[in-house]
């Protein structure tokens, strides 16, 4: 059974769009993030909902937003895509949260490539 | 600077070998501090978790922290070719809702 999963796996599209990544958890965790990880790996906190109570949101463009329609699922809405769009965007979720450093379970990834 | 600073590698080491992994930090707040394992297309999954100063051991693997340094690292012995990842250093203060990662070492054993 897989714990966090995302859809899509893959997603190319043109500067300009609007598109949605969905990410579910079964885990029965608290927490969920999203995270970026660009062309060099480095990986940076995006979103994290507690909830459905966002309680971060680091300095990204107001384009990309979560919905969280359930404690299961964090979605990432991202509108308007522009090339420095194109990363790899990971949905992780934790029991409790991050002020504790609890054990996060990452998805598989979306490879978003925007032409 | 960046919160957390790690070597991208790649490293290469032949498998028997022992590996050494490093990342230094400078926010003496952390106190958290967690390695990550990360295979291609794969996401990250949790390999260790260190609170605060010490050793911390787990089969071929063991972390330390020097928070007098600011530096952490991780070794594995008699690395094997499933070794073959990138693993990323995470780090957090507590309360802090905020978890910084280094940008990974890619690590590559061979048979």
């Amino acid at each position: 059974d897989t714990a966090v999963s995302q859809t899509p796996k893959y997603l190319v599209t043109q500067m300009g769009n609007d598109k949605s990544i969905k990410c579910e958890q079964n885990l029965g965790h608290d927490t969920m993030y999203w995270y970026k990880q660009d062309s060099k790996k480095f990986l940076k906190i995006m979103f994290s909902y507690n909830n459905k109570e966002l309680i971060i949101n680091e300095t990204v463009p107001n384009r990309f937003s979560p919905k969280s329609p359930d404690k299961a699922h964090l979605n990432l809405h991202i509108n308007s895509l522009e090339l420095g769009d194109s990363a790899v965007y990971f949905c992780a979720s934790s029991q409790r949260g991050l002020a504790i450093a609890d054990t996060q379970y990452f998805g598989p990834g979306t490879r978003l490539t925007v032409l | 600077q960046k919160e957390v600073e790690q070597d991208p590698g790649p490293l290469s080491v032949p498998e028997g070998a022992i590996v050494s992994l490093n990342c230094t930090y400078s926010n003496s707040a952390f106190q958290y501090f967690m390695w990550y394992r990360q295979y291609s297309r794969k996401g990250p999954e949790l390999l260790m978790y260190t609170y605060s100063s010490g050793n911390k051991e787990d089969g071929r693997f063991t972390a330390q922290v020097d928070k007098s340094s600011k530096y952490i690292s991780l070794f594995i012995r008699d690395s094997q070719p499933s070794d073959s990842a990138t693993y990323l250093c995470a780090m957090s203060a507590p309360g802090a809702n905020n978890l910084f990662f280094g940008t990974g070492t890619r690590l590559t054993v061979i048979p």
